[in-house]
């Protein structure tokens, strides 16, 4: 059974901080990696993670994978209150007949306290 | 920018009641899924959708879930018979291609009870 582990589950920091998210991923037929950022409702697009040791950077987020140890983490440097929110990693895999499949972790909730 | 827009936000439904949850993915874009979020649990794939018909669907969706895409626009979650633990936010999410390499974009959500 495929599975996704992210860690922490709960993180709490104050502005200006760095944080790191880890997510460990064992998926059968794994083909890329999505991180989102859910806030209330919908899972927003942060960053698509397809080669090993490339890092990928948006602003003050960043995020690279290592398909050997398979795992991702993603970055965020001199943290905003409005940072806060679930961040989750999905990994894709093909299941088959043309047809891809992500399988989302339980995520890693930040509050970025004043 | 273009998004996944869903109705409704919200809907409370008693048991065995039958729900349509409606979907509008971006216009160019060619599959579409729906996930499910029990509250407080993952977010977990229903089922993948493409040229007209079911391309990949879990063991949550079972003969109680049916999608449809009744015209050119929508694509709608039909739940036959709503049972007590359908209750949760339903996502529809779509891309522009299935394959590796293109994001997939999803919607606000309808948020949906079943009492």
């Amino acid at each position: 059974e495929d599975k996704v582990v992210q860690s922490p589950l709960s993180l709490v920091v104050h502005e200006g901080d760095t944080v790191t998210l880890n997510c460990s991923y064992e998926v059968t037929n794994f083909r890329s990696l999505l991180w989102y950022k859910q806030e209330k409702k919908a899972p927003t697009f942060l960053f698509m993670l397809t080669s090993s040791g490339i890092e990928k950077k948006s602003g003050r987020l960043s995020s690279i994978l290592d398909k050997k140890e398979l795992f991702s983490i993603l970055n965020i440097t001199a943290t905003q209150t409005g940072d806060s929110a679930v961040y989750l990693c999905a990994p894709r895999a093909y299941s088959g007949a043309g047809s891809y499949q992500l399988t989302f972790g339980k995520g890693t909730k930040l509050s970025v306290i004043p | 920018e273009p998004e996944v827009t869903q109705t409704p936000s919200h809907q409370v439904t008693q048991m065995g009641q039958e729900v349509i949850l409606r979907c509008v993915p971006i216009s160019n874009h060619l599959y579409f899924y729906w996930y499910r979020q029990i509250l407080g649990q993952k977010v977990e794939f229903l089922v993948s959708f493409y040229n007209n018909e079911i391309s990949e669907k879990s063991e949550i969706f079972d003969d109680q879930f049916s999608v449809e895409r009744p015209d050119g626009s929508n694509f709608t979650l039909k739940i036959r018979s709503t049972k007590l633990e359908d209750s949760a936010m339903y996502f529809c999410a779509s891309s522009s291609l299935g394959g590796d390499g293109n994001t997939i974009y999803f919607g606000e959500g309808s948020w949906l009870t079943v009492v």
